[in-house]
């Protein structure tokens, strides 16, 4: 069965320093990936996603990730944090290997992210 | 505006009493999902829906429904809630590879 781990419940970071917020996953077959952002009282927001191609992909609001396939994660990273980066993450997966596994995507349990003046 | 709407944002009840949360998105998007977040869970699917009059379980099934008669429209019914489904609960629409966006969100409590 698919699963994603985020090892870490809580980050903190002072503004301008690089930030990264992990992610592992596991699937049987090709793993779509994504990242969202949850605002306080707010529902969960798209950054980025991984389909194919390069391993380094560009999202929303500076943020990045990389695709490493031979140690099963997708990290996020910023290469300057912001106060207003601090809020709630979230890693999520689809495995393309399963039959009808397109359908379901697995998020991950969240990381709390804290950027700090 | 491409977005997702649910209603009621905020919901109390009690135990037994049922209860209907709407779901509707503007994009034509087949793939619909409800999903509750839960301290310390993340987001667990409770069911999704492929197409109109399709739907399967997801991750947390247990004491839902949910029917699809029309694209736009995805609601999630409780029949008889108890106090363990108070959660956040979110509706999230997309097509097959696309991304998947989500709605506001509904606060449930079940006294």
């Amino acid at each position: 069965a698919q699963s994603v781990a985020q090892p870490e419940d809580q980050v903190n970071v002072a503004e301008g320093n690089p930030l990264t917020v992990k992610c592992t996953y596991s699937v049987s077959g090709n793993p779509y990936l994504f990242w969202y952002v949850q605002y306080p009282n707010r529902g969960l927001q798209f950054l980025l996603k991984y389909i194919t191609g390069d391993n380094l992909v560009k999202g929303s609001y500076g943020f990045e990730a990389e695709f490493n396939k031979s140690q099963t994660s997708f990290h996020l990273k910023k290469p300057s944090a912001l106060v207003s980066d601090s809020a709630l993450y979230f890693c999520a997966v689809r495995d393309m290997g399963v039959t009808g596994g397109g359908n379901k995507l697995t998020f991950g349990t969240g990381t709390q992210l804290k950027v700090e003046l | 505006e491409a977005q997702v709407t649910q209603n009621p944002r905020y919901l109390i009840t009690v135990t037994g009493k049922k209860l209907t949360v709407t779901c509707s998105q503007n994009m034509n998007h087949e793939y619909m999902s409800w999903y509750r977040q839960d301290p310390g869970l993340g987001l667990r699917q409770i069911y999704y829906s492929m197409n109109v009059e399709v739907t399967d379980k997801g991750d947390v099934p247990e004491g839902y429904k949910v029917s699809r008669k029309e694209k736009r429209n995805f609601p999630l019914i409780l029949e008889s809630p108890s106090p363990n489904q108070t959660s956040l609960y979110f509706c999230a629409s997309r097509n097959l590879v696309d991304t998947q966006y989500f709605g506001p969100g509904t606060r449930l409590t079940v006294l």
